[in-house]
């Protein structure tokens, strides 16, 4: 079984200070990671994956992520956040056994940030 | 270049009827999947496909039947729709030639509700 942890529904931030949406994951085997963002009214759209290799990943919009497997987190982060950033953003894992449509997602972490 | 096209964007129906949700891709992507999104729930995967002529459940496929005839389309249909059943749909699809590390493409969403 594969799961994921988004311990915090919402997250707020101040424009132009650093961000970290938290999140916690559960394999058997080696984990792919994901980050995906929803804008509201919109699709879900793909930001950054860790595969394997260097333990801390970039992605779209500045966000970058960094892998622990001691402590089986991926936390998303930003060095400083924008307005625009506020959305909804998902964690998601799956097994390197497993197909790439049986992704898990957590519950997600609605991130506001303000002027 | 269109991406995930799902239709209708929003749908009213009575306990019982029936009704397909439509999904098309024109990236020439061997999977597809349909996952369901609730508040406080995520996404979870209802079922997928890795390519055409091949689907299998995930985790909540009852009430859901798929079938996928071609690669560009992934229909999902509602046999006897149920409140339960009210929920905002996403299809998804992503490529095998990419290592199938699980990039999803989104498409929009479908918001159905079921009085």
């Amino acid at each position: 079984a594969q799961s994921v942890a988004q311990p915090e529904d919402q997250v707020n931030v101040a424009e132009g200070n650093p961000l970290t949406v938290k999140c916690t994951y559960s394999v058997s085997g080696n984990p792919y990671l994901f980050w995906y963002v929803q804008y509201p009214n919109r699709g879900l759209q793909f930001l950054l994956k860790y595969i394997t290799g260097d333990n801390l990943v970039k992605g779209s919009y500045g966000f970058e992520a960094e892998f622990n497997k001691s402590q089986t987190s991926f936390h998303l982060k930003k060095p400083s956040a924008l307005v625009s950033d506020s959305a909804l953003y998902f964690c998601a894992v799956r097994t390197n056994t497993g197909t790439a449509s049986k992704l898990t997602f957590g519950t997600g972490t609605r991130l506001q940030v303000t002027l | 270049n269109a991406g995930v096209t799902q239709t209708p964007k929003f749908q009213v129906l009575k306990t019982g009827q029936s009704m397909t949700l439509q999904c098309a891709q024109d990236m020439n992507h061997e999977y597809m999947s349909w996952y369901r999104q609730d508040p406080g729930m995520g996404l979870r995967l209802i079922h997928y496909s890795v390519g055409a002529g091949i689907t299998d459940q995930g985790e909540v496929p009852n009430g859901y039947n798929v079938s996928r005839s071609t690669t560009e389309d992934f229909p999902l249909r509602l046999l006897s729709a149920a409140p339960s059943q009210t929920s905002v749909y996403f299809c998804a699809s992503s490529s095998r030639r990419q290592g199938g590390t699980g990039e999803l493409f989104f498409g929009e969403g479908s918001r159905l509700t079921v009085l």
